[in-house]
């Protein structure tokens, strides 16, 4: 079972480049999330999808699109990156009503 | 306990003895929460979770206790193993289905 599957794992970005991260779950999962997490620091949620076709902002959304393409896929944009966003990026997905989410392994994305 | 900032509060414990992490939580009508595992380079594992209509839950070698009078959570792990070590987190549960993740405790397991 793959779970949750996230690409890239790693990524070097100029200032100002753009670029999307993908996630993709196999467990017919109806909520699917963005997460960043700093060093040290916990997981602040960017953006999330309750469904398919639905998506909302979520602590820290400020640069950044999501795109819930189907009920498996959930990418994330930057349009514009800054150094500010160089963290590890994390997905995952959850069944509806109060259910465990599940994690990818993270996009470890660094911007000079 | 929680903290923000650069510096992961840490329990050191020794091989075989019971950990208890602790972990405060921000919204007192949150209904669910959960606790994960992260180990270095990976994305959080679910350990266990507990409704707010509950004090106690139990798991393998894991229990988590819930004091929603001082919104408070609990991990105990008991023989603690040297594969324990990791950072552990908190999450409740929000409104529409959102997670709220506090800072994290990393747990270092001494042979």
């Amino acid at each position: 079972n793959a779970g949750v599957t996230q690409t890239p794992k790693f990524q070097v970005l100029k200032t100002g480049q753009s670029m999307t991260l993908q996630c993709a779950q196999d467990m017919n999962h109806n909520s699917m999330y963005w997460y960043r997490q700093d060093p040290g620091m916990g997981l602040r949620l960017i953006y999330y999808s309750a469904s398919e076709g639905t998506t909302d902002k979520g602590e820290v959304p400020n640069g950044y699109n999501v795109s819930r393409l189907n009920k498996r896929e959930f990418s994330l944009r930057l349009e514009s990156a800054a150094p500010s966003q160089t963290s590890v990026y994390f997905c995952a997905s959850s069944a509806t009503g109060g259910r465990p989410q599940h994690f990818g392994d993270g996009t470890r994305l660094s911007i000079l | 306990g929680e903290s923000v900032g650069l510096h992961l509060p840490t329990l050191s414990v020794q091989e075989g003895d019971n950990s208890i992490i602790n972990c405060a939580y921000s919204n007192s009508a949150s209904d669910y929460f959960i606790w994960y595992k992260q180990e270095s380079g990976k994305g959080p594992q679910f350990i266990i979770d507990i409704r707010s209509n509950m004090d106690k839950r139990q798991g393998q070698r894991v229990t988590v206790l819930l004091n929603k009078t001082v919104k408070h959570l609990s991990l105990q792990i008991a023989a603690t193993q040297p594969g324990d070590s990791a950072v552990y987190f908190c999450a409740e549960r929000g409104d529409f289905n959102k997670f709220y993740f506090g800072s994290g405790t990393k747990l270092n397991v001494k042979p």
